[in-house]
């Protein structure tokens, strides 16, 4: 166990849809990142935030958004949802968001647009 | 731009016995780290060994080891004894080094699918 949580485990829903998901850090990290990872493909970073501040942005869609609350708890948006934004989504956390901390993987949710 | 390849998409090897997963990786900065990272069946994201580039020594694991070849630009996976829950998905990840931009992101290799057999 990493020590950071991610809800719900599996979503299901429609194209057109919007949902929102969640990631709570290991205890005491004030840096989360947003992973996507597609059927047996690698990880493709998102987003990162430290303590409540966008830090960097990789290949994320315009229809997605997030962001981190004071209590560094975080939350990625996925909006008009297409068949191709099936996936699995990871978040991992670090202490202070800089390269040489090994990121903490959350277990995942697992999104199906149908 | 940094990339991380994996060039054996599949391997498989009977239990005990030792494999190694390659990974090469093309970057210009002298200072970076590296990772290997296992996804099991249940498709958890684990931490198996992280190397820096300024050590020269190899990093090792308990039954995890790795070949660091800085000049070659290579980071090896060894298992030793590997075991049944070793089946997993290996992914190499490369991070840069601290900068003014800020960007940590890890670069990732497509990953090796390694089988242990019984």
């Amino acid at each position: 166990d990493s020590g950071v949580t991610q809800t719900p485990k599996h979503l299901i829903t429609a194209t057109g849809q919007r949902v929102t998901l969640r990631c709570s850090p290991r205890s005491g990290d004030l840096s989360v990142y947003w992973y996507q990872q597609s059927l047996d493909q690698g990880l493709q970073f998102l987003i990162q935030y430290y303590n409540g501040e966008e830090r960097a942005k990789g290949n994320i869609l315009e229809r997605f958004s997030a962001q981190q609350f004071p209590d560094l708890h975080s939350e990625l948006n996925l909006s008009s949802l297409e068949l191709g934004d099936s996936a699995l989504y990871f978040c991992a956390s670090t202490g202070a968001g800089r390269p040489q901390e090994t990121q903490y993987f959350g277990p995942g949710t697992r999104l199906l647009v149908l | 731009a940094q990339t991380v390849t994996q060039s054996q998409p599949e391997m498989s090897v009977q239990e005990a016995e030792t494999v190694t997963l390659s990974c090469t990786y093309d970057t210009s900065e002298s200072n970076y780290y590296l990772f290997w990272y296992k996804q099991p069946p249940s498709r958890q994201m684990i931490l198996v060994i992280r190397q820096e580039a300024y050590k020269q020594q190899n990093a090792t694991e308990n039954r995890f080891s790795v070949n660091f070849q800085k000049a070659a630009k290579s980071f090896s996976l060894k298992i030793s004894d590997s075991q049944l829950g070793d089946t997993a998905m290996y992914f190499c990840a490369f991070m840069k080094p601290e900068s003014m931009d800020s960007n940590y992101q890890l670069i990732w290799g497509a990953g090796t699918k390694l089988i242990i057999k019984p």
